[in-house]
């Protein structure tokens, strides 16, 4: 059983598009994440949801919209795609942060 | 804020070499440090993780200890294999509500046989 999972594990899309990244844990994390990883590996948190709520917001554009419907669920959704976009993103979940983050295998979104 | 510094990359050693990569960090409080490997393709992997000072984080022949005077992690393995080839990046986490892991810019190791 795959702890985190990402899904798709590929996207390419075409500017402009919309498109939706969807994450799932099996662990009983209380807290989610979303990462981005740029083409240099440098990685930056996007998002925190702990038990379905917002906790963490960094300055990310308005097109990006993070949705947990419940606290194993965590989903990205993009809107008007951009070249910049194109990137690695990681989901990722943490039962208590000192133990560390169990990340998933990653979504490379390639934006044409 | 809080940050990581590793050093620049890419290393490159060949098989049975000694591995160091330099990691250090600036934080207010009492953060907890990690290293995570990626390798080529895939998600990251936790390494090792110190919590404390002093403590000693170890796992598949790798080792780091947490320095609170040098506010150092550095990462070291005796001998590297081929397969040790990957991404590895230093990370910390304030711990406090409200904050997420601060990863350094990662440092690509390369093992030749």
């Amino acid at each position: 059983d795959t702890a985190v999972s990402q899904t798709p594990k590929y996207l390419v899309t075409q500017m402009g598009n919309d498109k939706s990244i969807k994450c799932e844990q099996n662990l009983g994390h209380d807290t989610m994440y979303w990462y981005k990883q740029d083409s240099k590996k440098f990685l930056k948190i996007m998002f925190s949801y702990n038990n379905k709520e917002l906790i963490i917001n960094e300055t990310v554009p308005n097109r990006f919209s993070p949705k947990s419907p419940d606290k194993a669920h965590l989903n990205l959704h993009i809107n008007s795609l951009e070249l910049g976009d194109s990137a690695v993103y990681f989901c990722a979940s943490s039962s208590q942060p000192v133990y560390g983050y169990t990340f998933g295998s990653g979504t490379r979104l390639t934006v044409v | 804020g809080d940050s990581v510094t590793q050093m620049e990359g890419p290393v490159t050693l060949s098989e049975e070499a000694f591995l160091t990569i330099n990691c250090t960090y600036t934080a207010t409080g009492y953060p907890s440090l990690f290293w995570y490997v990626q390798y080529p393709g895939e998600g990251l992997q936790l390494l090792l993780k110190a919590t404390k000072a002093d403590d000693k984080g170890s796992n598949k022949g790798f080792e780091a200890t947490y320095r609170k005077e040098t506010t150092s992690f550095h990462l070291e393995k005796g001998s590297v294999q081929v397969s040790d080839s990957a991404v590895y990046f230093c990370a910390l986490t304030p711990g406090m509500a409200g904050t997420a892991l601060i990863f350094g810019k990662g440092t690509t190791l390369s093992v030749s046989s």
